[in-house]
């Protein structure tokens, strides 16, 4: 079964800060896509970083980078100098070549920013 | 162009009526997605399109019924719904698999309120 775990519901951080958002995910394929996703209030899905299972450099984005750890199937985001418009629901995802087009998520960490 | 326009952006309907949801993008993506998100909790994948053909159904009730009359348009139309579809309902398109640029991008979605 293709899972995608986030065991932190919700994370606070104050603005300027740096904080890590977990996730671990298991499939038995070895070839596959991982996302990470900012949902708002406003409501809209923004893809924030993706990372190519097969690439071991770590993807950074900006203030985002990611900690890939393949072996542990572990995929956390790191959101450096934290801003009051990073306050979001975040969703980890993934999809893998044999899986179809589908995106798997896990179940969200709403991260507030506090000033 | 990176965007996924849906509408209408708000839609309240009666269990009798007959209504449609319509996506467009115009990115050249050839996979597109409907997807259906309750308050707090990931959205939850409901058809997605390959090249214009319905190629994942996950179980979806007969009362939603998609349709994509080209490879920029999608469309969800509703009929006899109930109080429990209610709910935020997003489009998104993609590259279909075997693409590298995998990465789903979302349009803001429409709030469906069945009264």
């Amino acid at each position: 079964a293709q899972t995608v775990t986030q065991s932190q519901p919700e994370m606070s951080v104050q603005e300027a800060e740096t904080v890590t958002l977990s996730c671990t995910y298991d499939t038995s394929e070895s070839n596959y896509y991982l996302f990470w996703y900012k949902q708002p209030p406003s409501r809209q899905m923004i893809l924030v970083i993706r990372q190519e299972a097969y690439k071991q450099q770590n993807a950074t984005e900006n203030r985002f980078s990611v900690n890939f750890q393949k072996a542990a199937k572990s995929f956390s985001l790191k959101i450096s100098d934290s801003q009051l418009g990073d306050t979001a629901m975040y969703f980890c995802a993934f999809t893998t070549m044999e899986y179809g087009n589908k995106l798997v998520f896990g179940a969200g960490t709403i991260l507030r920013v506090k000033s | 162009d990176t965007e996924v326009t849906q509408t209408p952006k708000h839609l309240v309907m009666g269990m009798t009526n007959k209504k449609s949801l319509k996506c467009e993008q115009h990115m050249g993506h050839r996979a597109m997605y409907w997807y259906k998100q309750k308050a707090k909790k990931p959205p939850e994948l409901m058809f997605v399109y390959s090249y214009e053909k319905l190629s994942i159904n996950e179980s979806v009730p007969s009362r939603f019924s998609p349709e994509c009359p080209n490879s920029s348009l999608l469309n969800l139309h509703l009929h006899a719904l109930q109080p429990e579809d209610s709910a935020l309902y997003l489009c998104a398109s993609s590259q279909p698999r075997g693409v590298v640029d995998t990465e789903a991008f979302f349009g803001q979605g429409t709030r469906l309120t069945v009264v």
